[in-house]
């Protein structure tokens, strides 16, 4: 079947505006994690939805940074007022269930965001 | 909060040689590890997992260990091959999110 997708893959935006980031989980995924990853850097973990709840958002670096997500679907990472330091790629992940027995995570192929 | 250490950052080894790395976590409550592969500009794949109730699992060249106790686990990779060269990432989960260590670039020389 289909896996996690994203859209963009890359996006150039210029620093002070505002960019959406898309993300496509696994149908029947009830779970969908974003992340962040800066070049040559590990993933930090930034919010987790659990269907469209989202009951941790422990990651979230700032108040520029918000999501929501559309039912068991679709979620969109929004970036307000983007920094240079936001540039990075991000990471949409999803898996069956969240919370009760961690199971495993599906990567998308994440967006590549270059604030200039 | 939970914090993930990985060692080493780089790797390099002989092909046909085993390939060792090790993560501590530090929230004794995390009850899931797993590991991720992640290849140049690509996304991170799954290649083995393990939970708290087990001490040790194998997939054919890949293992991974478990210490609870010390709050430890490694992955182990046998008789490497060129197209294990990689970077790869261990992860401890609490309540589903991941912490991922900052990984280890493994090389695998021909």
């Amino acid at each position: 079947g289909a896996g996690v997708s994203q859209s963009p893959s890359n996006k150039v935006t210029e620093k002070g505006k505002d960019v959406e980031l898309r993300c496509d989980p696994i149908s029947g995924h009830t779970a969908l994690y974003w992340y962040r990853q800066r070049l040559g850097q590990g993933l930090e973990f930034l919010i987790y939805f659990q269907g469209n709840s989202a009951p941790d958002k422990s990651g979230l670096p700032s108040d520029r940074f918000s999501a929501e997500r559309t039912g068991e679907s679709v979620s969109t990472l929004t970036i307000q007022r983007t920094q240079q330091e936001d540039s990075a790629v991000y990471l949409c992940a999803s898996s069956e269930r969240g919370t009760g027995g961690a199971l495993e995570q599906y990567f998308g192929p994440g967006t590549r965001l270059t604030v200039t | 909060g939970e914090n993930v250490e990985q060692h080493p950052s780089t790797l390099s080894v002989q092909e046909g040689d085993s390939a060792v790395i090790k993560c501590t976590y530090s929230d004794s409550a995390s009850n899931y590890f797993p590991w991720y592969k992640q290849e140049l500009g690509k996304r991170p794949q799954l290649i083995i997992d393990i939970r708290s109730n087990v001490g040790e699992k194998k997939d054919q060249r890949i293992a991974v260990t478990l210490n609870k106790t010390a709050k430890h686990f490694s992955l182990h990779i046998t008789e490497t091959q060129p197209e294990d060269s990689a970077v790869y990432f261990c992860a401890a989960s609490i309540w589903g999110k991941l912490i991922f260590g900052q990984g280890t670039e493994l090389s695998v020389k021909p």
